[in-house]
């Protein structure tokens, strides 16, 4: 079955400190999608990154950077220079095909609740 | 483009009514998915239809039962509320099956 382990619940920084959420994975398949999500307090999820497991290269766009890890299951995400627009919840979710029967549905983490103070 | 729409956005019942929570996915979008978020939770998958058959379903009573229509929007029907059920409801769509999913606000239902 897929999992995803969001261990940090709640993160505080001040702004403009980096900050890194942290996301651990489990599958059995060797083909699967990691994603991160934002939620901020309106309630929508807002659709961050989706990355595929072949595909091992760090991403980084505008402050925003992952480093996906294969080794250690872990998709972490990283916010530089973080702003108070970036208070939210954030949440990993997985995808693959043997638990959901071919159709990827993803599985959420619990989410990182970050609060950014001015 | 519009983007994913759900009502009401707001709604209060009491135990063991039903209710029915309504969906209209993005233009082009012909995969909708459902999800329940408890309070400090992440979303839970109840689930997903595609071309207007239910393509995947998560650990949810049948009292939990949906529809999607041909202009592919989308409703949640729960019979015999119960107090649990008390959560924000979350409607996604996407352009296909595995692909990044489009949430629309979600529906805050209390059941007293």
């Amino acid at each position: 079955a897929q999992k995803v382990t969001q261990a940090q619940t709640e993160i505080s920084v001040v702004e403009k400190e980096d900050v890194t959420l942290d996301c651990v994975y489990e599958t059995r398949d060797t083909t699967y999608y990691l994603f991160w999500y934002k939620q901020p307090p309106s309630g929508e999820l807002v659709f961050l990154i989706r990355r595929n497991s072949f595909d091992e290269q760090n991403e980084i766009s505008g402050r925003y950077s992952w480093n996906f890890q294969k080794s250690t299951s872990s998709f972490n995400f990283t916010i530089t220079a973080s702003q108070v627009v970036d208070s939210a919840v954030y949440f990993c979710a997985l995808s693959d095909a043997r638990t959901s029967g071919g159709s990827y549905i993803p599985t959420f983490g619990r989410g990182t609740s970050l609060i950014v103070h001015p | 483009e519009t983007g994913v729409t759900q009502s009401p956005t707001h709604l209060i019942k009491t135990r063991g009514q039903q209710v029915t929570l309504r969906c209209s996915s993005q233009s082009g979008h012909n995969t909708v998915s459902w999800y329940q978020q408890a309070l400090g939770q992440g979303p839970q998958f109840i689930f997903q239809y595609y071309r207007e058959e239910e393509n995947g379903r998560g650990n949810f009573p049948p009292r939990f039962s949906g529809l999607q229509f041909p202009n592919y929007s989308s409703e949640l029907n729960v019979n015999a509320l119960e107090l649990d059920d008390s959560a924000l409801y979350l409607c996604a769509s996407s352009p296909q099956r595995g692909e990044k999913l489009f949430f629309g606000s979600g529906t805050q239902l209390s059941v007293l």
